[in-house]
Order: structure tokens, then sequence, then C-alpha cells
């Protein structure tokens, strides 16, 4: 059982660039997440899906875009990065079904802009 | 929007003692659950409570769900070495948060062996 699957681990980017953090999940999870994770800061919401085609905005979603054409893929999109974008990112998922409400999370990719 | 308010922020401590955090909230909510975080590493679910008063335990880990339904705590038993980590509590409140968790900040825990 794989979970749910980051790629990549690591990546620096120039400011300006543009990337997509890959995030797969073999649970037939409906639920998606992604989270930025900052130094003390917790982590933060960035974009959910509960569904395939449907997407929605988290607390910090400027700078990102998504898109869920399948069950199992949730792709992050960074059109310009910046430095604020810095951070280690996490996806995470969940069965809508779940009453634990637990999610399973990845492993995370830490991207540095420079 | 929603905030849970986690501490202590860190904490050093001793192999062998005993560890204690705690999450609060103004709000209500429904389920309560406790992730640990290790270097490089997603958060994993250690715990979750759904019932007000409800004491849960999980080998060395005890955790309670407030009888107000707006705080929580975590105890780690005679710690080691492998307990270092951050540790993260997590509220979910049926009427708002749009359905996703709430986390707090995190406890960043250090054990000196």
């Amino acid at each position: 059982n794989a979970g749910v699957t980051q790629t990549p681990k690591f990546r620096i980017l120039k400011i300006g660039q543009s990337m997509t953090l890959q995030c797969t999940q073999d649970m037939n999870h409906n639920y998606m997440y992604w989270y930025r994770q900052d130094p003390g800061m917790g982590l933060k919401l960035i974009y959910y899906s509960v569904g395939a085609g449907i997407t929605d905005k988290g607390e910090v979603p400027n700078g990102y875009n998504v898109s869920r054409s399948t069950t199992e893929d949730f792709p992050l999109r960074l059109e310009l990065a910046a430095p604020s974008q810095t951070s280690v990112y996490f996806c995470a998922s969940r069965d809508r079904r779940d009453t634990l409400y637990g999610y399973t999370f990845g492993s995370g990719t830490r991207l540095t802009v420079v | 929007g929603q905030q849970l308010n986690q501490s202590p922020q860190s904490m050093f401590i001793q192999e062998g003692e005993d560890v204690s955090m705690n999450c609060t909230s103004s709000s209500i909510f429904n389920t309560w659950l406790w992730y640990k975080q290790e270097p490089g590493e997603g958060p994993v679910l250690l715990i979750a409570l759904y019932k007000a008063g409800e004491l849960t335990s999980n080998g060395r880990l005890t955790a309670q769900f407030g009888i107000t339904r707006k705080d929580s705590f975590l105890n780690i038993s005679a710690s080691i070495p492998s307990d270092v980590g951050i540790y993260f509590c997590a509220g979910y409140n049926y009427g708002g948060s749009q359905g996703n968790l709430i986390f707090g900040k995190g406890t960043k825990l250090s054990v000196k062996p």
C-alpha cells in the first residue's frame, strides 16, 4: 500500500519560475488536501477537493492553483514562484465515509525559492 | 476563522519523564485528533477522540476529550528518544471549517537520553 505519494521530495526554484507538485493516492479517497508548513506555524490549508472535478480554496490559496481530473491525482501548481512560497508542502487525503476524520499525509515536498 | 491554541510550543525533557501537552479552542469541536510528525515525514495519526469526556490510550500515550468539548490533552508516559517530533492537535467541527480539520501549531518535543 503506497498511501499518499508526493513528488519531488526536494526542489529549488528561481524567482518567477513555475512548477507542479505532484500528489497521488491509491486508497480511492474522495477528499484531498494541500497544506504548507512553515516553522512554528503549523499546517495551513492551501486548497482542497471533495471529489474529481471539484476544488475549493483554503486559508492561503494566493499564488497557487490546483486541478482534480481524477480521484487519484491532485497536483498543486505554482505559476510565478516567490521567496514567500519557500515551505514544506504536504498533500493529504481521507475517505468521505471515514468517521475517524483522520487524514493520511504524504511525506512532503521541501521547496526553496531563491 | 477557528483556531486551536496548542501549548507548550516546545519541550525539552529527560528520557523517562512524563509529558503533557494540551489544546484549547473558543469553539466546540465534535472530534479531536492527535498527530505526530517525525523529521522529514508527514504527520501520522496517533489517537482520535469522539465523545466529550472520552479518555483513550494507545500504548504510552493517553488523550482526553474535554468535557466542555473545547479542549483536549495528550500525555506521554516514560518518554523515550523515539518520541522526538512535533505533536499536532486537530479538531473537526460539523458546523464550521467547511468540513475540514483545524490544526494547532504543534508542540515540538525533544528528549535527552
